[in-house]
């Protein structure tokens, strides 16, 4: 079964600098996509970015980008220039088949 | 209202009470799941249902029963159920079971069981 790993409990990150929060997954599959949810406190979760396990190129939807490796299993979030409003819970998440994957999520605080 | 809501946002309840979740997309999908989101632990998905039909049911308790009446509404029956239920329930929906499709979220019903 597939298996996503988010080591990072908590992260911290001061505003406008970057952070990078970390994922690595476990899968045999070759066709695959990947995702970074965000759930803002008492929000909605909402998608950040995905990526296509066979493009090469790592995504970017402005401020955010990925680096993808996939011979490593690893899919790490970069957030440029963050704002307090990127404060939230990250959730790195896998789909394979047609089941979606989570990991345990990463709590980012952004201080002012 | 746009997006996917539910209804309602908290709700305590006794262990022996029985009460409905409501979950509505207003984005003409035709996939709808729900999951439970502990403290601390991924979010566990739980039912799935394409065009009205369940596709999944991930071991989940018999005191938890889904319905989907129609493409657009999900409800998660509760009845008599324990301390350890108490979670975040999340709705979402997307285009249909396709790997590249977005999930939308609701944004979940805060389950407090006594």
């Amino acid at each position: 079964a597939q298996t996503v790993t988010q080591s990072q409990p908590e992260m911290s990150v001061q505003e406008a600098e970057t952070v990078t929060l970390s994922c690595t997954y476990d899968t045999s599959e070759s066709d695959y996509y990947l995702f970074w949810y965000k759930q803002p406190p008492s929000r909605q979760m909402i998608l950040v970015i995905r990526q296509e396990a066979y493009k090469q190129q790592n995504a970017t939807e402005n401020r955010f980008s990925v680096n993808f490796q996939k011979a490593a299993k690893s899919f790490s979030l970069k957030i440029s220039d963050s704002q307090l409003g990127d404060a939230a819970m990250y959730f790195c998440a896998y789909m394979g088949g047609n089941k979606l994957v989570f990991g345990a999520g990463t709590i980012l605080r952004v201080k002012s | 209202e746009t997006g996917v809501t539910q209804t309602p946002r908290h709700l305590v309840m006794g262990m022996t009470n029985k009460k409905s979740l409501k979950c509505e997309q207003h984005l003409g999908h035709n996939a709808m799941y729900w999951y439970k989101q502990s403290a601390k632990k991924p979010l566990e998905l739980m039912f799935v249902y394409n065009f009205k039909e369940q596709t999944e049911n991930n071991s989940v308790p018999s005191r938890f029963s889904p319905e989907c009446p129609n493409s657009s509404h999900l409800f998660l029956h509760l009845h008599t159920l324990q301390p350890e239920d108490s979670a975040l329930y999340l709705c979402a929906s997307s285009q249909d079971r396709g790997r590249s499709n977005e999930q939308f979220f609701g944004p979940g019903t805060r389950l407090t069981v006594l």
